[in-house]
């Protein structure tokens, strides 16, 4: 099992652009979320998709749009770039039950310019 | 949603000597997780509490759960330099949607 994937694992934007980062998962978990961590910060969440079909807002949706593709795939677009929006973006997933242990993947770092 | 507090913010050690963090919320907490961040990687999952006054080891890791189920703790015995990162505590929110709330982190930095 891969676990977490995401792509790609850095990206340098000038303000303005578009991108979207894309997430995966091949252990059945219902829930995927996109987090962002800023240096020194902690871990902050954008969207989060509790299912297939399903997705809601968390603490910083502001700049972002995210789709569930289906159960494995979760991305995360950016519509117009902001140096603000220069972070590390985590995809994480869980089951909707249970311990909600979530799997995070390794990062993407963006930088916006 | 709920929130929760973790101190300190940083913490250096020498090797050897004993390490904690805490985390704390001002309501009742269901349930509590522990993450790990090595530096430059992503956080990995530690443990869950679930039960008031809980306890669980891992090696030279002991977790608790307060009494009162407002407040954690992370304890490291003996750091080694394998130990530094950032420790995160989070806790699940109150949908049924795995929506985990996650502490600002403690970063443990070991002197050799």
């Amino acid at each position: 099992n891969a676990g977490v994937t995401q792509t790609p694992k850095f990206q340098v934007l000038k303000t303005g652009q578009s991108m979207t980062l894309q997430c995966a998962q091949d252990m059945n978990h219902n829930s995927m979320y996109w987090y962002r961590q800023d240096p020194g910060m902690g871990l902050r969440l954008i969207y989060y998709s509790a299912s297939e079909g399903t997705t809601d807002k968390g603490e910083v949706p502001n700049g972002y749009n995210v789709s569930r593709l289906n159960k494995r795939e979760f991305s995360l677009r950016l519509e117009s770039a902001a140096p603000s929006q220069t972070s590390v973006y985590f995809c994480a997933s869980s089951f909707l039950r249970g311990s909600y242990e979530q799997y995070f993947g390794p990062g993407t770092r963006l930088t916006v310019t | 949603g709920q929130q929760v507090m973790q101190i300190p913010q940083y913490q250096h050690v020498q090797e050897g000597e004993d390490f904690t963090t805490y985390c704390n919320s001002s309501t009742t907490l269901s349930n509590i997780q522990w993450y790990k961040q090595r530096p430059g990687g992503h956080p990995v999952f530690l443990i869950q509490l679930v039960k008031s006054g809980e306890v669980k080891k891992q090696k030279r890791l002991t977790f608790q759960f307060g009494e009162a189920k407002k407040n954690s703790s992370l304890h490291i015995t003996a750091t080694q330099t394998t130990d530094v990162g950032t420790y995160f505590c989070a806790h699940p929110g109150n949908t049924n949607a795995g929506k985990s709330t996650f502490g600002d982190g403690t970063t443990l930095t070991v002197k050799p």
